[in-house]
């Protein structure tokens, strides 16, 4: 089975505080990608990434940013929280003509 | 708590045979439910979307489901697919009361040609 890491799973935070969501795979994947989902509604791309040093912004416009040093961490960073930052963060992993995966989420509420 | 099950991760069709994609939750209460399609080297996209109303949804390039309450189902159909529905399918349930989404662990499609 494959590993997707995602860590904190709840995070609560008070407004202007940076933030930074972990995500790590141990499969070796090039791309890997950070998707923002508000309650009850679909997800949307915020970040990818197709390998290290390789990092695009995706559909949905979002404050946070990302970076890629590593094939394995994709961590994503906020660096003044607010509240409509609040949302579940979901990031995965995947390579070309394999299937992807998962990690179990970040919940995340600004207050 | 929320659980979403696919029943099968490979799936391998013809050109034009038709497909249908099993998905089971188990909440018994109310739901939103979602089908994703992943096309290779490419990131998440919906396919399709159940929040009320007309339990038959229709969704983008043919695609339809059909949501089931009493089986607890949201199967994805499509009457006759292409090599490019070559792609791995997430179904995705959100229930009332939880603020996340559960994903299913995606069934890989794979259209010969």
């Amino acid at each position: 089975e494959a590993d997707i890491y995602q860590t904190p799973r709840y995070l609560v935070i008070g407004t202007g505080k940076k933030i930074t969501l972990e995500c790590s795979q141990t499969m070796g994947h090039d791309k890997m990608y950070w998707y923002q989902q508000d309650p009850g509604m679909e997800l949307h791309l915020i970040h990818y990434s197709y390998g290290v040093n390789s990092t695009e912004k995706g559909d949905l416009s979002s404050e946070s940013t990302v970076s890629r040093i590593r094939t394995e961490h994709f961590p994503l960073t906020l660096e003044s929280a607010r509240p409509s930052h609040t949302s579940q963060y979901l990031c995965a992993s995947s390579d070309t003509g394999a299937r992807a995966f998962f990690g179990q989420g970040t919940r995340l509420t600004v207050v | 708590a929320q659980s979403v099950s696919q029943h099968n991760h490979h799936v391998i069709l013809s050109e034009a045979a038709s497909l249908e994609l099993g998905c089971n939750y188990s909440y018994g209460g109310t739901v939103n439910l979602f089908w994703y399609v992943q096309y290779p080297g490419q990131h998440l996209q919906l396919l399709l979307k159940y929040f009320s109303g007309d339990p038959l949804v229709k969704g983008i390039k043919g695609f339809e489901a059909e949501f089931i309450k009493s089986k607890f189902s949201f199967n994805l159909r499509k009457p006759s697919v292409q090599w490019s529905d070559t792609a791995e399918y997430f179904c995705a349930v959100n229930a009332l009361g939880y603020s996340t989404l559960t994903f299913g662990k995606g069934t890989m499609l794979l259209v010969s040609p």
